[in-house]
Protein backbone atom coordinates (compact mmCIF):
# COMPACT_ATOMS: atom_id res chain seq x y z
CA UNK A 1 0.00 0.00 0.00
CA UNK A 2 0.63 3.65 -0.02
CA UNK A 3 1.01 4.40 3.60
CA UNK A 4 1.65 2.71 6.60
CA UNK A 5 -1.44 0.08 7.92
CA UNK A 6 -1.80 -0.19 11.39
CA UNK A 7 -4.71 -2.87 12.15
CA UNK A 8 -6.69 -3.51 14.28
CA UNK A 9 -7.64 0.61 14.21
CA UNK A 10 -9.55 0.06 17.46
CA UNK A 11 -9.27 -2.68 20.24
CA UNK A 12 -11.22 -3.10 23.35
CA UNK A 13 -9.77 -5.59 25.55
CA UNK A 14 -10.83 -7.12 29.08
CA UNK A 15 -8.45 -7.16 31.80
CA UNK A 16 -5.86 -9.92 31.44
CA UNK A 17 -6.10 -10.70 27.97
CA UNK A 18 -3.55 -10.94 25.08
CA UNK A 19 -3.66 -8.11 22.29
CA UNK A 20 -1.14 -8.08 18.89
CA UNK A 21 -1.07 -4.85 17.01
CA UNK A 22 0.10 -5.16 13.68
CA UNK A 23 2.11 -2.76 11.25
CA UNK A 24 2.27 -2.57 7.53
CA UNK A 25 5.35 -0.21 6.71
CA UNK A 26 5.96 1.54 3.61
CA UNK A 27 7.75 -1.02 1.48
CA UNK A 28 11.34 -0.83 1.66
CA UNK A 29 11.26 1.07 4.52
CA UNK A 30 14.66 0.53 7.01
CA UNK A 31 13.47 1.81 10.19
CA UNK A 32 9.93 1.02 11.98
CA UNK A 33 8.83 2.60 15.28
CA UNK A 34 6.41 2.29 17.73
CA UNK A 35 5.11 4.73 19.92
CA UNK A 36 2.65 4.74 22.85
CA UNK A 37 0.35 7.98 23.11
CA UNK A 38 -2.19 8.17 26.03
CA UNK A 39 -4.92 10.75 26.43
CA UNK A 40 -3.56 14.04 26.63
CA UNK A 41 0.40 12.99 26.14
CA UNK A 42 2.73 13.20 23.18
CA UNK A 43 3.85 10.10 21.78
CA UNK A 44 6.06 8.21 23.98
CA UNK A 45 8.90 6.02 22.69
CA UNK A 46 8.68 2.39 22.65
CA UNK A 47 10.81 0.49 20.44
CA UNK A 48 12.86 0.86 17.25
CA UNK A 49 14.00 -1.85 14.24
CA UNK A 50 15.80 -1.43 11.72
CA UNK A 51 15.23 -3.79 9.24
CA UNK A 52 14.38 -7.34 11.26
CA UNK A 53 16.77 -6.16 14.07
CA UNK A 54 15.23 -4.62 17.41
CA UNK A 55 18.04 -1.94 18.30
CA UNK A 56 16.13 -0.16 21.27
CA UNK A 57 13.52 -1.73 23.42
CA UNK A 58 14.49 0.52 26.04
CA UNK A 59 10.77 2.36 26.02
CA UNK A 60 8.71 -0.81 26.61
CA UNK A 61 7.17 -0.29 29.79
CA UNK A 62 7.23 -3.61 31.47
CA UNK A 63 8.13 -7.12 30.06
CA UNK A 64 4.02 -7.66 29.28
CA UNK A 65 5.51 -5.73 26.16
CA UNK A 66 6.98 -7.42 23.26
CA UNK A 67 7.65 -6.92 19.46
CA UNK A 68 9.02 -8.52 16.29
CA UNK A 69 9.68 -7.70 12.55
CA UNK A 70 11.33 -11.11 11.64
CA UNK A 71 11.60 -10.49 8.04
CA UNK A 72 12.12 -6.90 8.26
CA UNK A 73 8.48 -5.47 6.77
CA UNK A 74 5.58 -6.11 9.15
CA UNK A 75 5.97 -5.29 13.03
CA UNK A 76 3.85 -6.76 15.49
CA UNK A 77 3.54 -5.03 19.06
CA UNK A 78 2.28 -7.79 21.43
CA UNK A 79 0.67 -6.93 25.21
CA UNK A 80 0.08 -9.95 27.51
CA UNK A 81 -2.43 -9.79 30.63
CA UNK A 82 -3.62 -5.95 29.51
CA UNK A 83 -3.93 -3.69 32.49
CA UNK A 84 -6.06 -0.56 32.18
CA UNK A 85 -2.84 1.45 32.34
CA UNK A 86 -2.25 -0.06 28.57
CA UNK A 87 -5.11 1.88 27.39
CA UNK A 88 -4.24 3.91 24.35
CA UNK A 89 -2.68 5.40 21.02
CA UNK A 90 -0.07 2.92 19.58
CA UNK A 91 1.45 4.60 16.69
CA UNK A 92 3.48 2.89 14.30
CA UNK A 93 5.81 4.98 11.92
CA UNK A 94 8.19 4.30 9.34
CA UNK A 95 10.96 5.55 7.36
CA UNK A 96 13.54 4.93 4.74
CA UNK A 97 16.44 5.42 6.12
CA UNK A 98 18.20 4.10 8.95
CA UNK A 99 19.13 6.73 11.07
CA UNK A 100 16.01 7.97 11.10
CA UNK A 101 16.84 11.94 10.34
CA UNK A 102 14.30 11.45 7.52
CA UNK A 103 10.56 12.42 8.08
CA UNK A 104 8.61 9.05 9.91
CA UNK A 105 5.38 8.19 8.08
CA UNK A 106 3.11 7.02 10.91
CA UNK A 107 0.13 5.16 10.58
CA UNK A 108 -2.95 6.07 11.89
CA UNK A 109 -3.10 4.14 14.85
CA UNK A 110 -4.62 1.12 17.31
CA UNK A 111 -6.59 2.36 20.19
CA UNK A 112 -6.18 0.22 22.36
CA UNK A 113 -8.92 0.33 25.68
CA UNK A 114 -8.72 -1.59 28.22
CA UNK A 115 -12.00 -2.74 30.36
CA UNK B 1 15.16 12.79 31.66
CA UNK B 2 14.86 14.86 28.29
CA UNK B 3 12.40 17.02 27.97
CA UNK B 4 10.79 18.35 24.50
CA UNK B 5 8.33 21.55 26.04
CA UNK B 6 5.53 22.92 23.62
CA UNK B 7 3.49 25.73 23.99
CA UNK B 8 1.23 26.64 24.42
CA UNK B 9 -0.62 23.45 25.08
CA UNK B 10 -4.09 24.62 23.27
CA UNK B 11 -4.66 27.46 21.13
CA UNK B 12 -7.79 29.54 19.36
CA UNK B 13 -7.05 31.80 16.72
CA UNK B 14 -9.90 33.74 14.77
CA UNK B 15 -9.52 32.50 11.23
CA UNK B 16 -7.10 35.13 8.93
CA UNK B 17 -5.16 35.59 12.10
CA UNK B 18 -1.71 34.83 11.98
CA UNK B 19 -0.52 32.92 15.02
CA UNK B 20 2.98 30.80 15.83
CA UNK B 21 3.69 28.40 18.71
CA UNK B 22 7.00 27.23 20.55
CA UNK B 23 9.41 24.03 20.69
CA UNK B 24 12.13 24.26 23.45
CA UNK B 25 14.35 20.89 23.24
CA UNK B 26 18.09 20.48 25.34
CA UNK B 27 20.29 22.44 23.23
CA UNK B 28 23.10 19.48 24.02
CA UNK B 29 23.77 16.58 21.37
CA UNK B 30 21.25 17.54 18.74
CA UNK B 31 20.43 16.11 15.29
CA UNK B 32 17.23 17.10 14.20
CA UNK B 33 14.18 18.38 15.00
CA UNK B 34 10.89 17.66 13.13
CA UNK B 35 7.47 19.21 13.06
CA UNK B 36 4.30 17.11 12.62
CA UNK B 37 0.69 17.97 12.11
CA UNK B 38 -1.63 15.67 13.53
CA UNK B 39 -5.47 16.34 12.35
CA UNK B 40 -8.12 14.31 14.47
CA UNK B 41 -8.84 10.92 12.86
CA UNK B 42 -6.02 10.91 10.60
CA UNK B 43 -1.80 9.94 11.15
CA UNK B 44 0.41 12.91 12.02
CA UNK B 45 1.97 14.24 8.38
CA UNK B 46 5.40 15.54 8.39
CA UNK B 47 5.94 19.31 7.71
CA UNK B 48 9.67 19.53 8.41
CA UNK B 49 12.99 18.06 9.15
CA UNK B 50 15.49 20.65 10.65
CA UNK B 51 18.87 20.18 10.95
CA UNK B 52 21.19 23.10 10.53
CA UNK B 53 21.17 25.98 13.11
CA UNK B 54 19.33 29.25 11.66
CA UNK B 55 17.38 26.78 9.28
CA UNK B 56 13.96 28.72 8.18
CA UNK B 57 11.51 26.58 6.02
CA UNK B 58 8.32 27.22 4.74
CA UNK B 59 5.71 25.18 2.81
CA UNK B 60 2.99 27.81 1.70
CA UNK B 61 1.49 29.76 4.90
CA UNK B 62 3.39 27.41 7.29
CA UNK B 63 6.94 28.33 8.36
CA UNK B 64 9.00 26.88 11.08
CA UNK B 65 12.45 28.32 12.53
CA UNK B 66 15.47 26.70 14.23
CA UNK B 67 18.20 27.83 17.23
CA UNK B 68 19.84 24.91 18.15
CA UNK B 69 22.32 26.75 20.20
CA UNK B 70 19.40 28.31 22.60
CA UNK B 71 17.27 25.35 21.85
CA UNK B 72 14.06 26.09 20.35
CA UNK B 73 11.75 26.39 17.15
CA UNK B 74 8.68 28.14 16.40
CA UNK B 75 6.40 27.75 14.03
CA UNK B 76 4.80 30.26 12.01
CA UNK B 77 1.01 29.93 10.41
CA UNK B 78 0.45 33.25 7.97
CA UNK B 79 -3.38 33.65 7.70
CA UNK B 80 -5.09 31.13 9.83
CA UNK B 81 -7.77 28.66 8.14
CA UNK B 82 -9.93 26.07 9.07
CA UNK B 83 -8.05 23.48 7.87
CA UNK B 84 -5.22 24.34 9.80
CA UNK B 85 -6.61 23.02 13.01
CA UNK B 86 -5.24 20.26 14.37
CA UNK B 87 -2.16 19.46 16.89
CA UNK B 88 1.37 20.02 15.63
CA UNK B 89 3.58 18.22 17.15
CA UNK B 90 7.61 18.75 17.14
CA UNK B 91 10.21 16.08 17.47
CA UNK B 92 13.53 15.79 19.10
CA UNK B 93 16.30 13.80 17.30
CA UNK B 94 19.03 12.79 19.36
CA UNK B 95 22.74 12.07 18.05
CA UNK B 96 23.52 9.62 21.09
CA UNK B 97 20.84 7.09 19.31
CA UNK B 98 17.76 6.97 17.30
CA UNK B 99 15.35 7.84 19.96
CA UNK B 100 13.18 10.79 18.85
CA UNK B 101 11.62 12.44 21.46
CA UNK B 102 8.33 14.39 21.26
CA UNK B 103 6.53 16.86 22.49
CA UNK B 104 3.03 17.03 24.12
CA UNK B 105 1.83 19.26 21.03
CA UNK B 106 -0.10 22.08 20.71
CA UNK B 107 -3.62 22.18 19.98
CA UNK B 108 -4.96 24.70 17.12
CA UNK B 109 -8.63 25.49 16.88
CA UNK B 110 -9.22 27.99 14.36
CA UNK B 111 -12.72 29.92 15.14
CA UNK B 112 -14.72 30.97 11.93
Amino acid sequence: GAGVSQSPRYKVAKRGQDVALRCDPISGHVSLFWYQQALGQGPEFLTYFQNEAQLDKSGLPSDRFFAERPEGSVSTLKIQRTQQEDSAVYLCASSRQGLSTGELFFGEGSRLTVL
Amino acid sequence: ILNVEQSPQSLHVQEGDSTNFTCSFPSSNFYALHWYRWETAKSPEALFVMTLNGDEKKKGRISATLNTKEGYSYLYIKGSQPEDSATYLCAFFMNRDDKIIFGKGTRLHILP
